[in-house]
């Protein structure tokens, strides 16, 4: 079936350094979602890209999506304590609407 | 305007009993999804509710099931509990459900199965 793969499970780094986390789709994807999971809280949406080699910025963050539209990553520099949490990329399923195909996410602990 | 809400926020059910969710979209929203996430599995989608019809539906069983109302508040019904049911369960909301519909969540109902 239709998957959604993300890497690293875990990033730790220190304060200032910068961040990445991956996502690929066995299908292409009509648009990928990010969002962001605080510890204890709920995925709140971050950005969604919707065109092939998109790069999007907001501040620290910069999400681009592949040219064949099955890859996307996002990229944080100079993390931040506030960064910390855990990152989620999700495509639409093919075949269904509201359908996400979630990543398993990456979680990123900040140290200071 | 208000976000998703869902009630309860917290719940301890034993095995074999049930529980139902409610999930509150934003206002004007008319569809909701459900997930469940937990630490092994992740997030992964239960069922799509659009005008009373669900048009989704996710790999759980049929003890999972769900409903929508004409005000298109949500609720989820998990019968005969099984200690693998304990997660956070979050519904999302969107105007009309389309794929290119940024979904807003809701803080979730984290239900414990002992």
């Amino acid at each position: 079936g239709q998957q959604v793969m993300q890497i690293p499970q875990y990033q730790h780094v220190q304060e200032g350094e910068d961040f990445t986390t991956y996502c690929n789709s066995s299908t292409t994807l009509s648009n990928i979602q990010w969002y962001k999971q605080r510890p204890g809280g709920h995925p709140v949406f971050l950005i969604q890209l919707v065109k092939s080699g998109e790069v999007k910025k907001q501040k620290r963050l910069t999400f681009q999506f592949g040219e064949a539209k099955k890859n996307s990553s996002l990229h944080i520099t100079a993390t931040q304590t506030t960064d910390v949490g855990t990152y989620f990329c999700a495509g639409p399923f093919s075949g269904g609407y509201n359908k996400l195909i979630f990543g398993a996410g990456t979680r990123l602990a900040v140290h200071p | 305007k208000a976000g998703v809400t869902q009630t309860p926020r917290y719940l301890i059910k034993t095995r074999g009993q049930q529980v139902t969710l409610s999930c509150s979209p934003i206002s004007g929203h008319r569809s909701v999804s459900w997930y469940q996430q937990t630490p092994g599995q992740g997030l992964q989608f239960l069922f799509e509710y659009f005008s009373e019809t669900q048009r989704n539906k996710g790999n759980f069983p049929g003890r999972f099931s769900g409903r929508q109302f004409s005000n298109s508040r949500s609720e989820m019904n998990v019968s005969t509990l099984e200690l693998g049911d304990s997660a956070l369960y979050l519904c999302a909301s969107t105007t009309q459900g389309g794929y290119q519909e940024t979904q807003y969540f809701g803080p979730g109902t984290r239900l414990l199965v002992l």
